[in-house]
């Protein structure tokens, strides 16, 4: 009973380097969503996915890029990461859409030197 | 546009006392409202939501919120504090559902600290 899965936990990256990071659930949602969360500005939505096949922009997604690959898995992608994303990354999942109850991730310490 | 306040930043209180966390919301339309909690090197665990019904939520871990349309506030209340409820608690407002808007918009998170 994993919920949602992120990975890695913790990753360091240097200016210009790209990661995917990577989502997985297994509740058979069929929500997705990538958020930032830096200290004292909660969680800012980055991008979403209302269903399979799906996505859409959040209130931050420069410099992201997004894939649904399948039901189940959710990846963000940075493809020249800069300080300004170190950050933690969560990812979450919910039942339907428009802003059912979301399950969250452990979330991802990404640091960008 | 939507947003929450959180007013108070951190709050400590001590076992066994009263506690509430206050949330404002600013929404045009019908507001979904949550409380979440995160433990350190967590992520968010939902404790209650509310869009319609009874204006006093219960949620798990003894804690209740109350929406007051005409304050545009919904604080989260827990009679009596214990030490494991240290944590961070963040306010956040959305559509209700079927809206077809998948916007959820945070607080900035209120700290607790409880001394034994």
């Amino acid at each position: 009973n994993a919920g949602v899965t992120q990975t890695p936990k913790f990753q360091v990256l240097k200016t210009g380097q790209s990661m995917t990071l990577q989502c997985a659930q297994d509740m058979n949602h069929n929500s997705m969503y990538w958020y930032r969360q830096d200290p004292g500005m909660g969680l800012r939505l980055i991008y979403y996915s209302a269903s399979e096949g799906t996505t859409d922009k959040g209130e931050v997604p420069n410099g992201y890029n997004v894939s649904r690959l399948n039901k189940r898995e959710f990846s963000l992608r940075l493809e020249s990461a800069a300080p300004s994303q170190t950050s933690v990354y969560f990812c979450a999942s919910s039942v339907e859409g428009s802003n059912q109850p979301q399950h969250f991730g452990d979330g991802t310490r990404l640091s960008i030197l | 546009a939507q947003s929450v306040t959180q007013p108070d930043i951190h709050i400590t209180v001590s076992e066994g006392a009263s506690l509430e966390l206050r949330c404002n919301y600013s929404y045009g339309a019908t507001p979904y409202l949550f409380w979440y909690v995160q433990s350190p090197g967590q992520g968010l665990q939902l404790l209650l939501k509310y869009f319609s019904g009874d204006t006093l939520v219960q949620g798990i871990k003894g804690f209740e919120a109350e929406f007051k349309r005409s304050q545009s506030s919904f604080n989260l209340r827990k009679p009596s504090v214990h030490w494991s409820d240290a944590a961070e608690y963040f306010c956040a407002v959305g559509a209700v559902p079927g809206a077809g808007s998948y916007q959820l918009t945070f607080g900035k998170g209120t700290k607790l600290s409880v001394i034994p």
